[in-house]
């Protein structure tokens, strides 16, 4: 069955330290890969996306995400935590293929303590 | 930058009403999507809507359910008879046509926020 896996419900970075969100997923094609970000009242944002090609992916606000077929993970990262940070995360996988669904894992909820 | 629109921010109803939760996705899209957030959980796939028709949809959209873009801007989620369960968030999206772009991605709305007591 196709599934996103996010392991960690929470996570709590200090400013200015590193910060890595994991994913692992399950899917039968060829997946394409997302990172969304949520603030509080806001909608899903897109940080990053993968498609193809070189499996480290930059994307907006500072985050990278880098893509493992090994290991079935697309871990996001960014090396300096800042408070406005502070949000929830979301991977997805799908195809690419307008039309057919995203499947989110549950979300990551990140604190960032200064 | 465009981005999609959703009304209301939040809708309370009484379990058995019938609600409307309204979207308007941004101008160019062709395909439209809807998802939920039952509190706590995942982020779900309802449907997806192109050319005025269903072009996927998962389980959960039922015969309760149903969408409908009733003029050019306006992409729309009925339900008939709400049920205590049917409170979440709701999110509408929209995305090219792939014959539009190399890849295709999805954007989303802020969310309807339903609560059905």
């Amino acid at each position: 069955a196709q599934s996103v896996t996010q392991p960690d419900i929470h996570i709590t970075v200090s400013e200015g330290a590193s910060l890595e969100l994991r994913c692992n997923y399950s899917y039968g094609a060829t997946p394409y890969l997302f990172w969304y970000v949520q603030s509080p009242g806001q909608g899903l944002q897109l940080l990053l996306k993968y498609f193809s090609g070189d499996t480290l992916v930059q994307g907006i606000k500072g985050f990278e995400a880098e893509f493992k077929r090994s290991q079935s993970s697309f871990n996001l990262r960014k090396p300096s935590v800042h408070w406005s940070d502070a949000a929830e995360y979301f991977c997805a996988v799908g195809l690419n293929q307008a039309g057919t669904a995203l499947i989110f894992g549950k979300g990551t909820t990140l604190s960032v303590s200064s | 930058e465009p981005e999609v629109t959703q009304t209301p921010s939040h809708q309370v109803t009484q379990m058995g009403q019938e609600v409307i939760l309204r979207c308007v996705p941004i101008s160019n899209h062709l395909y439209f999507y809807w998802y939920r957030q039952i509190l706590g959980q995942k982020v779900e796939f309802l449907v997806s809507f192109y050319n005025n028709e269903i072009s996927e949809k998962s389980e959960i959209f039922d015969d309760q359910f149903s969408v409908e873009r009733p003029d050019g801007s306006n992409f729309t989620l009925k339900i008939r008879s709400t049920k205590l369960e049917d409170s979440a968030m709701y999110f509408c999206a929209s995305s090219e046509a792939l014959w539009q772009t190399v890849h295709y991605e999805q954007y989303f709305g802020p969310g309807t926020r339903l609560t059905v007591t």
